[in-house]
């Protein structure tokens, strides 16, 4: 399976700045997503990285709050814009090849908000 | 939309067997299967396709029942490995690829 790093792997940030989480695979591949996962809790898709054209976004979630960029094959950055404490999170990105294969996750970025 | 897991928490003893459960209200193109430790990323299990699969490696197995719209996960002789939180997620057709996550299923395997 793909190799995934993911940067960082937590920060502790001040309300209303913004902070860049990057997601670098070893490898090429055709899918990448970004998820929100609090504490205990399930995992919520927040977009689907397309490579060469804007994100999809899920409902609940907009482009002016976590923008996006998915530059090539293999990188991906979410930003988390104007934080406030309910953007306390782990983020994590995933990865996929195709449709109907296994998603393989990053370590995540555990975000706390002051 | 999102799946239904049950049961939401058990508790076993080395040894011993479970089933979780995982519905959908929608038709399903196909089921994945995740295990998160606690701290850790989720790490894939198995991925069952629309057709009825049932699939295992080891002593986890999985089904899928297409007409009925659920999966089932069977740890059979459980370890203390497989402690963790055990999460669905349920592709539906032409959704491009994403996984909406079932709320997990807790399991704690004690010796």
């Amino acid at each position: 399976s793909a190799v995934i790093s993911q940067k960082p792997s937590r920060d502790i940030c001040q309300r209303g700045t913004s902070l860049t989480i990057q997601c670098q695979v070893d490898s090429q591949v055709t899918m990448m997503f970004w998820y929100r996962q609090q504490p205990g809790q399930s995992l919520t898709l927040i977009a689907t990285a397309n490579q060469g054209s804007e994100a999809t976004y899920e409902s609940g979630f907009v482009i002016d709050k976590f923008p996006i960029s998915r530059p090539n094959l293999t990188f991906s950055t979410l930003t988390v814009s104007n934080m406030s404490p309910e953007d306390s999170s782990i983020y994590l990105c995933s990865v996929a090849r195709a449709n109907n294969q296994p998603q393989h996750f990053g370590d995540g970025t555990r975000l706390s908000i002051l | 939309q999102q799946p239904v897991q049950s049961p939401q928490a058990v508790i076993l003893r080395e040894g011993e067997d479970a089933v979780i459960n995982c519905s959908s209200s929608k038709a399903l193109y196909s089921v994945h299967w995740y295990r998160q430790k606690h701290g850790e990323a989720p790490v894939f299990l198995m991925i069952l396709l629309k057709g009825g699969e049932q699939k295992g490696h080891d002593k986890i197995s999985a089904s899928f029942n297409e007409k009925k719209q659920q999966s089932s996960l069977y740890l059979t002789a459980s370890q203390l490995s497989y402690s963790g939180t055990y999460f669905c997620g349920t592709e539906l057709d032409n959704q491009g690829g994403k996984l909406i996550f079932g709320q997990g299923t807790e399991l704690s395997v004690k010796p």
